[in-house]
């Protein structure tokens, strides 16, 4: 099956860039995916991407995709402490008869220290 | 308020004893899903279903029971709790629009004394 690798700890200083890396094996995906989590919440949709593109933007948001070595990731500008969260990589892969599954990484972590 | 909601939030239960977590969307969406997230594992599939009375297993399904009568409900029992199923469960919904989204609820933490 897929398996999707991430990084678990990430620290940044407020106002730099987070770069928040992911690694998968199976490239057959439609979108991939970035799930933000906050302390005691479900997951909320960040953004995705579409696996025919290679760059996407959104406001402080930039995701890559580089399909040749299967890593995708997601780029937090101007980092800021509520941006302090678990970030999950997932991938897409239909499992027939129409339906699907989402394979999740394990969850970065990420710190913003003030 | 539109959404997906779940209940109870917080249930501890002995080892044994069957539990049935609900979850309910308002969207109509046709897909629902169940996740288990454990430190360590990030968020497994336990089931998921395409539509109203289709359901199929996830990744970690073993000692867990779904139903779908209804599009908008999708509750999973623990027929005999066991304390490795201590988790945090998270319900999801998609309605296969933009992407594929899939709409998360705020989660059951569940503990197995």
């Amino acid at each position: 099956g897929e398996d999707v690798e991430q990084s678990l700890f990430l620290s940044v200083r407020e106002g730099d860039s987070s770069v928040i890396n992911c690694t998968y094996t199976d490239s057959s995906s439609t979108y991939l995916y970035w799930y933000k989590q906050e302390p005691g919440a479900g997951l909320q949709l960040l953004t995705y991407i579409f696996s025919n593109m290679d760059m996407k933007q959104d406001q402080r948001l930039t995701v890559l995709l580089n399909k040749k070595d299967k890593h995708l990731s997601l780029r937090i500008a101007d980092t800021q402490t509520g941006d302090s969260a678990i970030y999950f990589c997932a991938l897409e892969a239909y499992s027939g008869a129409g339906s699907y599954q989402l394979t999740f990484g394990k969850g970065t972590k990420l710190s913003v220290i003030p | 308020d539109a959404g997906i909601t779940q209940s109870p939030r917080y249930k501890i239960t002995e080892t044994g004893r069957q539990v049935t977590l609900m979850c309910h969307q308002t969207w109509s969406h046709s897909y629902m899903f169940w996740y288990r997230q454990d430190l360590g594992h990030g968020l497994r599939l336990i089931y998921y279903s395409a539509a109203a009375d289709i359901t199929d297993k996830g990744e970690v399904s073993d000692g867990y029971v779904v139903s779908r009568s209804k599009t908008e409900n999708f509750p999973l029992t623990l027929e005999s709790a066991t304390r490795s199923q201590t988790s945090v469960y998270f319900c999801a919904s998609s309605g296969g629009g933009e992407a594929d989204t899939q709409y998360f609820g705020p989660g059951t933490r569940l503990t197995v004394l």
